[in-house]
C-alpha cells in the first residue's frame, strides 16, 4: 500500500493563478480531509469529506474548493492564489473519525 | 468551540520520561483525544487515542482525568529519535457534523 500519496511536492504560483492539489489513498478510507500548516504552526482543518460525493467546509475554506467523486480521490483547487496562501499543505485520509494517515505534504509558494 | 491549549517546547534527556499535558476545557461528550508526532517536512503521525481514563501501546500512554478537560500524553524513556513536535487534537467528524481541534504543537527537544 502506498497509503496517502500527494502531489506535486513543491509548486511557485503567481498571484491570481490556479492550481490543483492532487491527493489519492489506497486504503479504502471514507474520511478525507485538507489541511494547512503554515510556518511553525499548528494544522487548519481546510475541508474534509466523509465520503464519495460528500465535502463540507472546515475551519478555513475561503479561496479553496474541493470535490471526491471516488472514495481514493480528494483534490483541492486554489481559483486565484495569494500570498496568504503560502503554505505547506497535507492531505489525510482515515476509516473512522479517528486515527489519520497523512501524506508527505505540498509546499506552495504565491509570489 | 473546544480550544487546546499546549506548552510551547519541553526539554528533556535520554532514558527519562516525559508528560506532555494538554488543555480543552470545553470538550464535548462525544470527542475524543489523539494525539500526533511530527517530525521537519513529514506529515504528523498518530501515537495514541483515548476517551478517558488510561490508554497505553507500545510507545506511549495517554492520561485523561474523570472530567476530561486535560490529557497528559507519557512517552517513557525518550531517546534523541523522540526529538519532534506532539500535537493534541480534540474531536472527531461524526457524519457532516465535524469538530477537530489541533492544538499549536509542543516542540519536545531530547539532550544526550
Amino acid at each position: 500500500n502506498a497509503g496517502v500519496t500527494q502531489t506535486p511536492k513543491f509548486r511557485i504560483l503567481k498571484i491570481g493563478q490556479s492550481m490543483t492539489l492532487q491527493c489519492t489513498q489506497d486504503m479504502n478510507h471514507n474520511y478525507m480531509y485538507w489541511y494547512r500548516q503554515d510556518p511553525g504552526m499548528g494544522l487548519k482543518l481546510i475541508y474534509y469529506s466523509v465520503g464519495a460525493g460528500i465535502t463540507d467546509k472546515g475551519e478555513v475554506p475561503n479561496g479553496y474548493n474541493v470535490s471526491r467523486s471516488t472514495t481514493e480521490d480528494f483534490p483541492l483547487r486554489l481559483e486565484l492564489a495569494a500570498p496568504s496562501q503560502t503554505s505547506v499543505y497535507f492531505c489525510a485520509s482515515s476509516f473512522t473519525s479517528n486515527e489519520q494517515f497523512f501524506g508527505p505534504g505540498t509546499r506552495l509558494t504565491v509570489l | 468551540l473546544a480550544k487546546t491549549t499546549q506548552p510551547i517546547s519541553m526539554d528533556s534527556y535520554e532514558g527519562q520520561e516525559v508528560n506532555i499535558t494538554c488543555s480543552h476545557n470545553n470538550i464535548a461528550t462525544n470527542d475524543y483525544i489523539t494525539w500526533y508526532q511530527q517530525f521537519p517536512s513529514q506529515g504528523p503521525r498518530f501515537i495514541i487515542q483515548g476517551y478517558k481514563t488510561k490508554v497505553t501501546n507500545e510507545v506511549a500512554s495517554l492520561f485523561i482525568p474523570a472530567d476530561r478537560k486535560s490529557s497528559t500524553l507519557s512517552l517513557p524513556r525518550v531517546s534523541l529519535s523522540d526529538t519532534a513536535v506532539y500535537y493534541c487534537l480534540v474531536g472527531g467528524v461524526m457524519d457532516s457534523n465535524y469538530q477537530l481541534i489541533w492544538g499549536a504543537g509542543t516542540k519536545l527537544i531530547i539532550k544526550p
